[in-house]
């Protein structure tokens, strides 16, 4: 069973545009809710994270914005870059319970940003 | 970069060889993670430690064993690897904040493991 839905499992671009990658979650003991990117060859790095006591949360370029009725979260990209181009993976976690068993992720969105 | 590395970093073998991966810390932090990526399924918990010695099954635990008998090592053993574990496997670690962990997971380089 899976916790955690994503998608677009593709998402194509065009330079300066907005990119939307969209997740959806089913455990509602869920309270911590980051966004990962991985470059080819490399492991996945934070790019931003949110807590379920906001809707929004910003950096630069990148937004996250949080349903908690829904069960849904999203990522906005704007102005999207072609060094942007990587694999995003939404993920969840029970940070209130310790988070000591990881994150459950989704399964990933492939980003091309078109020059 | 956290300080974190991973070793082997490519490896091929055959089925049903023992196959042993380690990934080493400097930052001395408490939690340990092991996930295996792979296409379409994107980062599966293997297993996890939350100190030395105190490890636990993740959600594709099958088939894998892991010990910490140090804060900074923590190693992934597949006892006869098979062809369904050709995977990158990818070490995470975590800081702990008054003894929970803080959920922010950072991640290493990955080893690239290919079962014959």
């Amino acid at each position: 069973q899976q916790q955690v839905k994503q998608s677009p499992q593709s998402l194509i671009v065009q330079k300066g545009g907005i990119s939307i990658i969209n997740c959806a979650y089913e455990n509602t003991a869920f309270d911590y809710f980051p966004w990962y990117q991985q470059f080819p060859g490399k492991g996945p790095a934070l790019l931003i994270a949110i807590r379920p006591d906001v809707s929004e949360k910003k950096e630069g370029r990148f937004t996250i914005s949080f349903n908690k009725s829904a069960k849904q979260f999203s990522l906005h990209i704007m102005d999207s870059q072609p060094g942007d181009s990587a694999t995003y993976f939404c993920a969840a976690s029970m940070y209130s319970g310790g988070g000591a068993d990881g994150l459950t992720f989704g399964k990933g969105t492939h980003l091309i940003i078109q020059p | 970069d956290a300080g974190i590395t991973q070793s082997p970093r490519h490896k091929v073998t055959e089925t049903g060889t023992p196959v042993t991966l380690r990934c080493h810390q400097t930052e001395n932090h408490r939690y340990m993670y092991w996930y295996r990526q792979d296409p379409g399924h994107g980062l599966r918990l293997i297993h996890y430690s939350y100190g030395v010695k105190d490890t636990d099954k993740g959600e594709v635990s099958d088939g894998y064993s892991v010990s910490r008998s140090k804060t900074e090592d923590f190693l992934l053993t597949l006892e006869s690897a098979t062809s369904s574990q050709t995977s990158v496997y990818f070490c995470a670690i975590s800081e702990s904040n008054r003894g929970r962990s803080t959920g922010e997971l950072f991640f290493g380089e990955g080893s690239r493991l290919t079962v014959l």
